[in-house]
């Protein structure tokens, strides 16, 4: 089936443990995204891509870094996993539209849960 | 930049009665869009309906319908008939053109039988 693909879904680290979060997606999406979800926050933006070899950062990218080597993966990774990371992290991607923007909203993966010890 | 405030954390409903979750945003932007997101316990992000800034008339799927007030800045979703599988925490996201889904804090929405 078409979508967003994350692997792996659950993992637990240790603290300074470092990893990485794979994101594929199969519908020749331009952009992708990484946000992590906090209870009571919503979710926030850590890092995005708007194209192969691009990345930018968002509102939490401290701790993370990112890649886009291919256009359907986006990495994040995590150098030394802290138990401020333990979160649901979820991928997206999305299409610009004729403007430039996503504004026919975003496909999400489903999710991987991090619990950092 | 702009925010959005979901400022009821948790609502319950009874199944086939109607229920209202309340958005705001902040923006001085004129033109961007509007979002509710539904994520049930499986935790997939499902997009539930969306509201171009530029229209005037509200949006409506199904069960499912907005009431967007601009110049408020007010963004609330309807939902009639309450099903036992609208259990879920339900997001509300703003996007101006050229930049990322911002989100609210979530509204846990529980149907009850």
């Amino acid at each position: 089936n078409a979508g967003v693909t994350q692997t792996p879904k659950f993992r637990v680290l240790k603290t300074g443990q470092s990893m990485t979060l794979l994101c594929a997606q199969d519908m020749n999406h331009e952009y992708m995204y990484w946000y992590r979800q906090d209870p009571g926050m919503g979710l926030r933006l850590i890092h995005y891509s708007v194209g192969e070899g691009t990345t930018a950062k968002g509102e939490v990218p401290d701790g993370y870094n990112v890649s886009r080597l291919k256009k359907q993966n986006f990495l994040l990774g995590l150098e030394s996993a802290a138990p401020s990371q333990t979160s649901v992290y979820f991928c997206a991607s999305s299409s610009p539209t004729l403007t430039g923007g996503a504004e026919d909203g975003y496909t999400f993966g489903s999710g991987t849960r991090l619990t950092v010890v | 930049a702009q925010t959005v405030t979901q400022s009821q954390p948790e609502m319950s409903v009874q199944e086939a009665e109607t229920v209202t979750l309340s958005c705001t945003y902040d923006t001085s932007e004129n033109n961007y869009y509007l979002f509710w997101y539904k994520q049930p316990p499986s935790r997939q992000m499902i997009l539930v309906i969306r509201q171009e800034a530029y229209k005037q008339q509200n949006a409506t799927e199904n069960r499912f319908s907005v009431n967007f007030q601009k110049a408020a800045k007010s963004f609330s979703l309807k939902i009639s008939d309450s099903q036992l599988g609208d259990t879920a925490m339900y997001f509300c996201a703003f996007l101006r053109s050229g930049s990322r889904l911002t989100f609210g804090e979530g509204t846990q929405l529980t149907v009850n039988p």
